[in-house]
């Protein structure tokens, strides 16, 4: 089975709008992290916000923002305000124990003037 | 502060060459590493990691082998590359108090 599942191959959003890049994730583990990571076209992988498995509240980085939702296993990535340099690659990943990172297929992002 | 050093940035192979990409990692001990490799447009596979000297868990069975020979060294390898072997591979690496994994540059392979 996917570790971690990435629904939408690819997204548009008008500059300035937020938008949401869905992840769902399958593990077993009691403790594990959740990252998103934005890969530019340089390939460069850029990590953006992390979620641990205990932690209560929602991540936010910025304009970033994690939406966890342990019950439903969702780790949604918010992006407000966006701006014509995010427009890249975004990928999901947990960590599951202290070990292994898994990645999603990613969601390519297209911002729109 | 921890940097990441992956070389070189491309490289293009004839079939049935062998093949050693090389990874190092600087300001941090007992760093856990990764090596992934990424086909074009998709998203990225775990090859390998190591959780110390020596110690190599692969995690697909592939033309390709890695080796921890120091302790912040990580080698991927192969005997004779396939085609299927083309790829971007990229070294990451994770630890102390940060939970994310860092990565290095990437590899661009081309087999032909």
């Amino acid at each position: 089975a996917q570790k971690i599942t990435q629904t939408q191959p690819g997204m548009f959003v008008q500059e300035k709008e937020a938008v949401t890049l869905d992840c769902t994730y399958d593990t077993s583990d009691p403790s594990y992290g959740l990252f998103w990571y934005k890969q530019p076209s340089s390939g460069e992988m850029i990590f953006l916000i992390y979620q641990g498995s205990y932690d209560q509240q929602n991540a936010t980085e910025g304009r970033y923002s994690l939406n966890f939702q342990k019950a439903r296993k969702s780790a949604n990535l918010v992006i407000s305000a966006s701006q014509l340099g995010d427009s890249a690659m975004y990928f999901c990943a947990m960590r599951e124990g202290f070990n292994k990172f898994y990645f999603g297929s990613g969601t390519k992002l297209n911002v729109k003037p | 502060s921890q940097t990441i050093h992956q070389w070189p940035a491309t490289l293009v192979q004839p079939v049935g060459s062998p093949l050693s990409l090389e990874c190092t990692v600087e300001g941090t001990s007992n760093p856990n590493l990764y090596w992934y490799r990424q086909a074009a447009g998709r998203g990225l596979q775990l090859l390998f990691y190591s959780v110390g000297i020596g110690q190599i868990s692969s995690e697909v069975p592939q033309n390709l082998s890695a080796s921890r020979p120091q302790d912040r060294q990580f080698i991927l390898s192969s005997k004779k590359l396939l085609l299927s072997d083309s790829g971007f591979y990229l070294c990451a690496w994770s630890g102390g108090q940060r939970a994310e994994a860092f990565f290095g540059q990437g590899t661009r392979l081309t087999v032909v």
